[in-house]
Protein backbone atom coordinates (compact mmCIF):
# COMPACT_ATOMS: atom_id res chain seq x y z
CA UNK A 1 0.00 0.00 0.00
CA UNK A 2 1.50 3.60 -1.12
CA UNK A 3 2.33 5.84 1.77
CA UNK A 4 3.05 9.61 1.24
CA UNK A 5 4.80 11.50 3.87
CA UNK A 6 5.23 15.35 3.87
CA UNK A 7 7.67 17.43 6.01
CA UNK A 8 7.29 19.41 7.68
CA UNK A 9 3.92 19.24 8.47
CA UNK A 10 3.88 23.40 9.31
CA UNK A 11 5.78 26.17 8.25
CA UNK A 12 6.28 29.66 9.26
CA UNK A 13 8.82 31.82 7.06
CA UNK A 14 9.97 35.59 6.50
CA UNK A 15 9.02 37.17 3.04
CA UNK A 16 11.66 36.66 0.60
CA UNK A 17 13.06 33.44 2.08
CA UNK A 18 13.76 30.73 -0.25
CA UNK A 19 12.52 26.92 0.80
CA UNK A 20 12.04 23.33 0.41
CA UNK A 21 8.94 21.11 0.92
CA UNK A 22 9.64 17.86 1.31
CA UNK A 23 7.55 14.74 0.02
CA UNK A 24 8.63 10.62 0.56
CA UNK A 25 6.63 7.89 -0.76
CA UNK A 26 7.42 3.99 -0.29
CA UNK A 27 6.08 2.76 -3.25
CA UNK A 28 8.33 3.76 -6.09
CA UNK A 29 6.31 1.90 -9.09
CA UNK A 30 4.60 5.67 -9.87
CA UNK A 31 3.50 6.64 -12.83
CA UNK A 32 3.52 10.48 -11.68
CA UNK A 33 3.55 12.91 -8.70
CA UNK A 34 1.76 15.94 -8.50
CA UNK A 35 2.13 19.36 -6.45
CA UNK A 36 -0.85 21.02 -5.29
CA UNK A 37 -1.97 23.79 -3.57
CA UNK A 38 -4.85 24.45 -1.41
CA UNK A 39 -5.90 27.55 0.28
CA UNK A 40 -8.34 27.48 3.57
CA UNK A 41 -11.42 25.43 2.95
CA UNK A 42 -10.79 25.22 -0.80
CA UNK A 43 -10.28 23.20 -3.59
CA UNK A 44 -6.69 22.05 -4.93
CA UNK A 45 -4.92 24.11 -7.94
CA UNK A 46 -2.55 22.08 -9.51
CA UNK A 47 0.99 23.36 -9.57
CA UNK A 48 3.35 20.74 -10.96
CA UNK A 49 3.10 17.58 -12.44
CA UNK A 50 6.41 15.10 -13.08
CA UNK A 51 6.13 12.19 -14.75
CA UNK A 52 8.18 9.26 -13.71
CA UNK A 53 10.59 9.40 -16.49
CA UNK A 54 11.38 13.20 -15.63
CA UNK A 55 13.91 14.56 -13.21
CA UNK A 56 11.82 17.96 -12.63
CA UNK A 57 9.93 20.23 -13.63
CA UNK A 58 9.33 24.30 -13.47
CA UNK A 59 6.80 27.27 -12.90
CA UNK A 60 8.04 31.00 -12.39
CA UNK A 61 8.69 30.65 -8.85
CA UNK A 62 8.46 27.10 -8.47
CA UNK A 63 10.78 24.10 -9.06
CA UNK A 64 9.69 20.24 -8.51
CA UNK A 65 12.23 17.14 -8.31
CA UNK A 66 11.74 14.00 -8.52
CA UNK A 67 13.63 10.97 -7.43
CA UNK A 68 11.34 7.69 -7.54
CA UNK A 69 14.33 5.29 -6.86
CA UNK A 70 14.61 6.62 -3.26
CA UNK A 71 11.20 7.67 -2.99
CA UNK A 72 11.77 11.50 -2.89
CA UNK A 73 10.34 14.74 -4.11
CA UNK A 74 11.02 18.25 -3.37
CA UNK A 75 9.06 21.68 -3.87
CA UNK A 76 11.39 24.48 -3.89
CA UNK A 77 10.04 28.48 -3.69
CA UNK A 78 12.00 30.96 -4.29
CA UNK A 79 11.63 34.04 -2.71
CA UNK A 80 8.58 33.36 -0.85
CA UNK A 81 5.67 35.61 -0.68
CA UNK A 82 2.95 36.38 1.64
CA UNK A 83 0.49 35.28 -1.51
CA UNK A 84 2.28 31.50 -0.86
CA UNK A 85 0.72 31.05 2.22
CA UNK A 86 -1.54 27.84 1.84
CA UNK A 87 -1.41 23.92 2.18
CA UNK A 88 0.93 22.47 0.14
CA UNK A 89 0.01 18.65 -0.82
CA UNK A 90 1.63 16.17 -3.30
CA UNK A 91 0.29 13.05 -4.59
CA UNK A 92 0.92 10.04 -6.59
CA UNK A 93 -0.64 8.03 -9.20
CA UNK A 94 0.41 4.61 -9.29
CA UNK A 95 -1.51 1.86 -11.22
CA UNK A 96 -5.58 2.24 -11.31
CA UNK A 97 -5.44 5.70 -11.74
CA UNK A 98 -6.00 6.96 -8.10
CA UNK A 99 -4.37 9.89 -6.47
CA UNK A 100 -2.80 8.89 -3.41
CA UNK A 101 -1.93 12.21 -1.16
CA UNK A 102 0.53 13.60 1.85
CA UNK A 103 -1.18 14.83 4.84
CA UNK A 104 0.37 18.50 3.71
CA UNK A 105 2.55 21.07 4.43
CA UNK A 106 0.85 24.44 6.02
CA UNK A 107 2.93 27.51 4.63
CA UNK A 108 2.91 30.82 6.25
CA UNK A 109 4.82 33.77 4.63
CA UNK A 110 5.28 36.38 6.92
CA UNK A 111 5.62 40.35 5.32
CA UNK B 1 -13.23 26.88 -21.10
CA UNK B 2 -15.00 25.95 -17.44
CA UNK B 3 -12.99 23.70 -14.92
CA UNK B 4 -14.97 21.29 -12.45
CA UNK B 5 -17.86 22.26 -11.06
CA UNK B 6 -19.17 21.00 -7.61
CA UNK B 7 -22.93 21.57 -6.12
CA UNK B 8 -23.88 22.58 -4.09
CA UNK B 9 -20.71 24.40 -2.29
CA UNK B 10 -21.54 23.52 1.44
CA UNK B 11 -24.79 21.56 2.80
CA UNK B 12 -25.28 20.43 6.73
CA UNK B 13 -27.52 17.27 6.85
CA UNK B 14 -28.24 15.16 10.07
CA UNK B 15 -27.17 11.83 11.24
CA UNK B 16 -28.77 9.11 9.31
CA UNK B 17 -29.84 10.86 6.76
CA UNK B 18 -28.80 11.08 3.24
CA UNK B 19 -27.12 13.47 0.58
CA UNK B 20 -26.39 13.55 -2.92
CA UNK B 21 -23.54 15.49 -4.17
CA UNK B 22 -22.83 16.77 -7.79
CA UNK B 23 -19.62 17.13 -10.24
CA UNK B 24 -19.25 18.30 -13.64
CA UNK B 25 -15.90 17.48 -15.28
CA UNK B 26 -14.16 19.76 -17.00
CA UNK B 27 -14.66 19.97 -21.00
CA UNK B 28 -12.55 17.18 -22.80
CA UNK B 29 -12.32 15.22 -19.65
CA UNK B 30 -14.49 11.68 -19.52
CA UNK B 31 -13.28 10.47 -15.98
CA UNK B 32 -14.49 11.51 -12.48
CA UNK B 33 -12.74 10.94 -9.29
CA UNK B 34 -14.12 11.59 -5.94
CA UNK B 35 -12.03 12.15 -2.71
CA UNK B 36 -12.62 12.79 0.94
CA UNK B 37 -10.99 15.33 2.63
CA UNK B 38 -11.19 15.51 6.81
CA UNK B 39 -10.03 18.96 8.83
CA UNK B 40 -6.03 18.82 8.48
CA UNK B 41 -5.75 15.87 6.19
CA UNK B 42 -4.50 14.77 2.92
CA UNK B 43 -7.54 13.94 0.54
CA UNK B 44 -8.45 9.98 0.52
CA UNK B 45 -9.59 8.41 -2.59
CA UNK B 46 -13.43 6.87 -2.63
CA UNK B 47 -13.74 5.72 -5.89
CA UNK B 48 -13.93 6.85 -10.01
CA UNK B 49 -16.21 6.58 -12.91
CA UNK B 50 -15.23 6.03 -16.79
CA UNK B 51 -17.94 5.27 -19.21
CA UNK B 52 -20.70 5.40 -16.41
CA UNK B 53 -19.35 2.68 -14.75
CA UNK B 54 -16.94 2.27 -11.48
CA UNK B 55 -13.56 1.58 -12.37
CA UNK B 56 -11.69 1.40 -8.73
CA UNK B 57 -12.68 2.23 -5.23
CA UNK B 58 -10.70 3.19 -1.91
CA UNK B 59 -11.48 2.10 1.60
CA UNK B 60 -14.69 3.29 2.07
CA UNK B 61 -18.37 1.20 2.99
CA UNK B 62 -20.93 0.41 0.38
CA UNK B 63 -23.02 3.74 1.99
CA UNK B 64 -20.62 5.79 0.05
CA UNK B 65 -22.27 4.97 -3.77
CA UNK B 66 -21.93 6.90 -7.15
CA UNK B 67 -23.50 7.27 -10.79
CA UNK B 68 -22.17 8.46 -13.91
CA UNK B 69 -24.34 10.25 -16.61
CA UNK B 70 -23.83 9.93 -20.41
CA UNK B 71 -22.87 13.38 -20.45
CA UNK B 72 -20.00 12.59 -17.95
CA UNK B 73 -21.28 14.30 -15.08
CA UNK B 74 -21.23 13.06 -11.41
CA UNK B 75 -22.82 12.44 -8.44
CA UNK B 76 -21.80 10.67 -5.19
CA UNK B 77 -24.09 9.61 -2.47
CA UNK B 78 -23.95 9.06 1.39
CA UNK B 79 -26.52 7.34 2.91
CA UNK B 80 -26.93 6.95 6.84
CA UNK B 81 -24.34 10.26 7.31
CA UNK B 82 -22.51 9.49 10.82
CA UNK B 83 -21.07 12.75 11.92
CA UNK B 84 -17.54 11.53 10.69
CA UNK B 85 -18.78 12.09 6.97
CA UNK B 86 -18.25 15.71 8.10
CA UNK B 87 -15.34 16.48 5.65
CA UNK B 88 -14.91 18.38 1.93
CA UNK B 89 -15.60 16.37 -0.58
CA UNK B 90 -13.43 16.98 -3.64
CA UNK B 91 -14.12 15.65 -7.39
CA UNK B 92 -11.46 15.40 -9.70
CA UNK B 93 -11.65 15.12 -13.76
CA UNK B 94 -9.41 13.85 -16.27
CA UNK B 95 -9.22 12.52 -19.73
CA UNK B 96 -9.75 7.99 -19.71
CA UNK B 97 -6.28 6.60 -18.35
CA UNK B 98 -4.58 9.75 -19.32
CA UNK B 99 -4.85 11.37 -15.80
CA UNK B 100 -1.57 9.50 -15.38
CA UNK B 101 -0.01 11.35 -18.35
CA UNK B 102 -1.89 14.93 -17.89
CA UNK B 103 -2.69 14.79 -14.26
CA UNK B 104 -6.39 15.58 -12.58
CA UNK B 105 -8.08 18.77 -12.71
CA UNK B 106 -9.85 19.51 -8.98
CA UNK B 107 -12.81 21.16 -8.00
CA UNK B 108 -13.53 24.15 -5.23
CA UNK B 109 -15.27 21.01 -3.37
CA UNK B 110 -18.17 20.34 -1.10
CA UNK B 111 -18.13 20.84 2.12
CA UNK B 112 -20.52 18.43 3.93
CA UNK B 113 -21.67 19.16 7.51
CA UNK B 114 -23.26 16.25 9.35
CA UNK B 115 -24.65 17.26 13.14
Amino acid sequence: KQEVTQIPAALSVPEGENLVLNCSFTDSAIYNLQWFRQDPGKGLTSLLLIQSSQREQTSGRLNASLDKSSGRSTLYIAASQPGDSATYLCAVSNAGNMLTFGGGTRLMVKP
Amino acid sequence: DAGVTQSPTHLIKTRGQQVTLRCSPKSGHDTVSWYQQALGQGPQFIFQYYEEEERQRGNFPDRFSGHQFPNYSSELNVNALLLGDSALYLCASSLGDWGTNYGYTFGSGTRLTVV
